[in-house]
């Protein structure tokens, strides 16, 4: 069964500390996306990447990071984690490509992160 | 960016049809229309998308209408596991090879009836 795997379902952090989200697809994706959910406010986009290496903001990409140094892994960073940053964390990919089947995206279960 | 517009919330008795409105009037001719869900502490899942022509698959069929500019996803026989939040989006394209990303409002949140 092909899955998009999130390390942690649940994490609680300090305000300041440094915080990774990791993502794993078994699917040979070639792009990858964060999103946040947040009540009221439904998914946001945070970054994604249509490549190895490379990488695009999305709609709130502030006080974020992301690597994607390997095809199958896509994390988020939060350099210093805020209070404002406790939220669902959600990670996706699709296989890419212009047939209309190819941008179906596969979501993992969710990070919930608190930050106290 | 084509934007969707969905209700709040919905009912719908156990056994009968769910039929979920969607406006998508500012769509463009190349643009997918897909349809997720997301049931409680999950992350969402996809259910089918569509272009011009009406759709159906093994979970559900999708009704566009002839200008684009609605669409309605029909759950033919909702059970109570069909309860969930349910998102209407539709395709952005980021460039040339297709490549795209694809914008969540808040959806419609279902709820099925005993």
């Amino acid at each position: 069964d092909v899955k998009v795997t999130q390390s942690s379902r649940y994490l609680v952090k300090r305000t300041g500390e440094k915080v990774f989200l990791e993502c794993v697809q078994d699917m040979d994706h070639e792009n990858m996306f964060w999103y946040r959910q947040d009540p009221g406010l439904g998914l946001r986009l945070i970054y994604f990447s249509y490549d190895v290496k490379m990488k695009e903001k999305g709609d709130i990409p502030e006080g974020y990071s992301v690597s994607r140094e390997k095809k199958e892994r896509f994390s988020l960073i939060l350099e210093s984690a805020s209070t404002n940053q406790t939220s669902m964390y959600l990670c996706a990919s699709s296989s890419g490509g212009q047939s209309s089947g190819a941008n179906v995206l596969t979501f993992g279960a969710g990070s919930r992160l608190t930050v106290l | 960016d084509a934007k969707t517009t969905q209700p709040t919330s919905m009912d719908c008795a156990e056994g009968r049809a769910a039929n979920l409105p969607c406006n998508h009037s500012t769509i463009s001719g190349n643009e997918y229309v897909y349809w997720y869900r997301q049931i409680h502490s999950q992350g969402p899942q996809y259910i089918i998308h569509g272009l011009k022509n009406n759709e159906t698959n093994e979970m559900a069929s999708l009704i566009i209408t002839e200008d684009r500019k609605s669409s309605t996803l029909i759950l033919p026989h909702a059970t109570l596991r069909d309860t969930a939040v349910y998102y209407c989006i539709v395709r952005v394209p980021l460039d040339l090879i297709g490549n795209e990303k694809l914008t969540f409002g808040t959806g419609t949140r279902l709820t099925i009836i005993p």
